[in-house]
């Protein structure tokens, strides 16, 4: 299956400082990128639709401001936490939508995860 | 908006034992997605079903989606504690398939295996 890669995995800072993570597509060309965060002990919410070459669709009670999503190439998604708080600690999914074959199948892989620790 | 049911939220099953996990969507599915996490870690994909009464196995998991399309189960025969983890369904509602409008998931089933 295709990869999907996150970077850093895991990443500590201060209380209003700002964390960007990325997500790379590494061997297939993804123009849609989805944002997933995690809370303890509870399942995967998603967060965001990160398109490549335009605005990133949210979900609703996601601020769009403290999360910042840029899509700059076909094969990375980056979110930006910005000005990031102890409540903001969280294990953050990325996954990249792959489309191909002789059907145009579409399927969905996922990232390993970045666990943001804000102190 | 879609809402997924999943049950039990937690299981505890002697090693060697047959265990079943349920999923039960608010909405017809166009893609049930079942996967397997330890938490803090990314998830490691099982299966996928998308035809009503459609039913896929891989060594000792077994995944079945109902002819309606809004209920599907995941089936662990004989137990081993390599099955032990967080064990998440992700409907895809979308008609395009594939989570291409991304996924929603259940709570998740923390499945505890005893020697």
């Amino acid at each position: 299956g295709a990869v999907v890669s996150q970077h850093p995995s895991w990443v500590i800072c201060k209380s209003g400082t700002s964390v960007k993570i990325e997500c790379r597509s590494l061997d297939f060309q993804a123009t849609t990128m989805f944002w997933y965060r995690q809370f303890p002990k509870q399942s995967l919410m998603l967060m965001a639709t990160s398109n490549e070459g335009s605005k990133a669709t949210y979900e609703q009670g996601v601020e769009k401001d403290k999360f910042l999503i840029n899509h700059a190439s076909l094969t990375l998604s980056t979110l930006t936490v910005t000005s990031a708080h102890p409540e903001d600690s969280s294990f953050y999914i990325c996954s990249a939508l792959w489309t191909g074959g002789f059907v145009e199948q579409v399927e969905q892989f996922f990232g390993p995860g970045t666990r943001l620790t804000v102190l | 908006s879609q809402e997924l049911e999943q049950s039990p939220q937690s299981l505890i099953v002697q090693e060697g034992k047959n265990l079943t996990i349920n999923c039960t969507s608010s909405k017809t599915l166009y893609g049930l997605y079942w996967y397997k996490q330890k938490y803090g870690e990314g998830l490691i994909f099982l299966m996928m079903l998308q035809k009503g009464g459609e039913e896929k196995s891989h060594e000792k998991i077994t995944a079945k989606l109902d002819e309606k399309k809004q209920q599907s189960s995941l089936h662990i025969t004989a137990s081993q504690p390599s099955h032990a983890g967080i064990y998440l369904c992700g409907a895809d509602t979308g008609r395009a398939g594939g989570g291409a409008d991304g996924l929603t998931f259940g709570k998740g089933t923390h499945l505890i295996i005893q020697p």
